[in-house]
């Protein structure tokens, strides 16, 4: 059964860069059929999509959030990590990793996500 | 991009049937049948619930349906249950990005 587990920093400095990864087990990252994405949620408000991206590399990002966004994926060790940088207080949220089904960009397995402060 | 648009909060007694809209605009709901539910407890990740407008992945129950007509779409829970009070997000594919609706809390009375 395929599972996602973030993983990083849960306490980041105003100003600096947010990295967080995420290790896929029980499936490749390789496949043909799957997006990867990064999605967020501030404290008591909704979800947010931050961005995706396919094995081979071709990324789609928030166009709110594309000029702080990079998403990368290794394929070696089967995940995908994020960076934000210049990140403020309003970057703080849970932020959750998620498998995307190619058609129908639709989030089908959750990662149960990793909380992130974003203070000095 | 904007965030499509819920209503915040719906209610309904047991038994009885609720629908959650969700509005967007040509270019995300209207334009393309990609559109997904997700169901979210607190302190739970989301769980998708519809996806591709009106279909049900394995293991969710047919109680959950959705629909769309133009650039809104809309999710129906039928037979309610305490256990399906949560908060229910829309999501929809709009051309090289995915946006996400505000939410709407589902209090079963």
């Amino acid at each position: 059964q395929l599972q996602l587990q973030e993983s990083g920093p849960g306490l980041v400095k105003p100003s600096e860069t947010l990295s967080l990864t995420c290790t896929v087990s029980g499936g490749s990252i390789s496949s043909s059929s799957y997006y990867w994405g990064w999605i967020r949620q501030p404290p008591g408000k909704g979800l947010e999509w931050i961005g995706s991206i396919y094995y081979s590399g071709s990324t789609y990002y928030n166009p709110s959030l594309k000029s702080r966004v990079t998403i990368s994926v290794d394929t070696s060790k089967n995940q995908f990590s994020l960076k934000l940088s210049s990140v403020t207080a309003a970057d703080t949220a849970v932020y959750y990793c998620a498998r995307l089904r190619r058609r129908g960009y639709y989030m089908d397995v959750w990662g149960k996500g990793t909380t992130v402060t974003v203070s000095s | 991009q904007s965030a499509l648009t819920q209503p915040r909060s719906v209610s309904g007694s047991p038994g009885q049937s609720v629908t959650i809209s969700c509005t967007g605009t040509s270019s995300d709901v209207g334009g393309y049948n990609y559109v997904s539910w997700y169901q979210q407890h607190p302190g739970k990740a989301p769980k998708l619930m519809i996806y591709d407008v009106s279909k049900r992945p394995s293991g969710v129950p047919d109680r959950f349906s959705g629909s769309k007509s133009g650039n809104t779409a809309s999710l129906t829970i039928s037979g309610l249950q305490a256990e399906d009070e949560a908060d229910y997000y829309c999501c929809s594919y709009a051309g090289s990005y995915t946006v996400f609706g505000g939410g709407t809390k589902l209090t079963v009375l």
